[in-house]
């Protein structure tokens, strides 16, 4: 079955724009959570979504936000970006929310 | 919190060698256990879990991880390694949160494997 589909794979943004990733989960999947990975600050939880609601947030700025449609697709947007924010963004999904995750390749985002 | 540490930030180790990748973890509750393997320009896969019973929990690609819970550790092992082991390892814990399992990660392993 198909795997954990992110887009796009990589993208670059000016400062003080905004950017919207898309995930797609493997099918049957309704928890859909996002990490943020960078060299600095390792692997980082940003939020979580489960049959379209928000269950859990990481410590983020309001700025990073996302939500899930119905078909358990999820989307994260980030408004007002900054140098900072260039990272790659991985996705995971899992069946309920636990006991392991399955993640996508990712999307590099690079802020410029 | 719960948090995990990786010891080694980077294990050099030579084809055929058998390596040994550290993770120690703290908390207060009970966890599940996870190590992920990740290739350069690659997301995360999952090698191995564990979650509860046996103690020592083989994954895919070779890998074995024993879980030790008086020492709070979950080290990764392989007997023989090959050069297409090169990637980052992550130890992750999950953390029960409203009935969702929040991953934390380590700060990872690089492990680099040499002919």
């Amino acid at each position: 079955k198909a795997g954990v589909t992110q887009t796009p794979r990589y993208l670059i943004k000016t400062r003080g724009q905004q950017v919207t990733l898309s995930c797609s989960p493997i099918s049957g999947h309704r928890s859909v959570s996002w990490y943020q990975q960078t060299p600095g600050q390792g692997l980082q939880f940003l939020f979580e979504y489960f049959s379209e609601t928000q269950r859990n947030k990481g410590n983020f700025p309001g700025r990073f936000s996302g939500r899930q449609f119905s078909n358990s697709r999820s989307e994260m947007n980030v408004s007002t970006l900054e140098l900072g924010d260039s990272a790659l963004y991985l996705c995971a999904s899992s069946l309920d929310g636990a006991y392991g995750y399955t993640f996508g390749s990712g999307t590099r985002l690079t802020v410029v | 919190a719960q948090s995990v540490t990786q010891l080694d930030s980077q294990v050099p180790v030579f084809e055929e060698a058998p390596v040994e990748l550290r993770c120690n973890y703290s908390s207060s509750v009970s966890v599940y256990l996870f190590w992920y393997v990740q290739y350069p320009n690659q997301g995360l896969q999952l090698l191995l879990k564990y979650l509860s019973g046996s103690t020592l929990v083989k994954g895919i690609n070779g890998f074995e991880a024993e879980f030790n819970k008086s020492q709070t550790s979950f080290h990764l092992r392989k007997p023989s390694v090959h050069i297409s082991d090169t990637a980052e390892y992550f130890c992750a814990v999950s953390v029960d949160n409203t009935g969702f399992q929040k991953l934390v990660f380590g700060t990872g392993t690089r492990l680099l494997v040499s002919p």
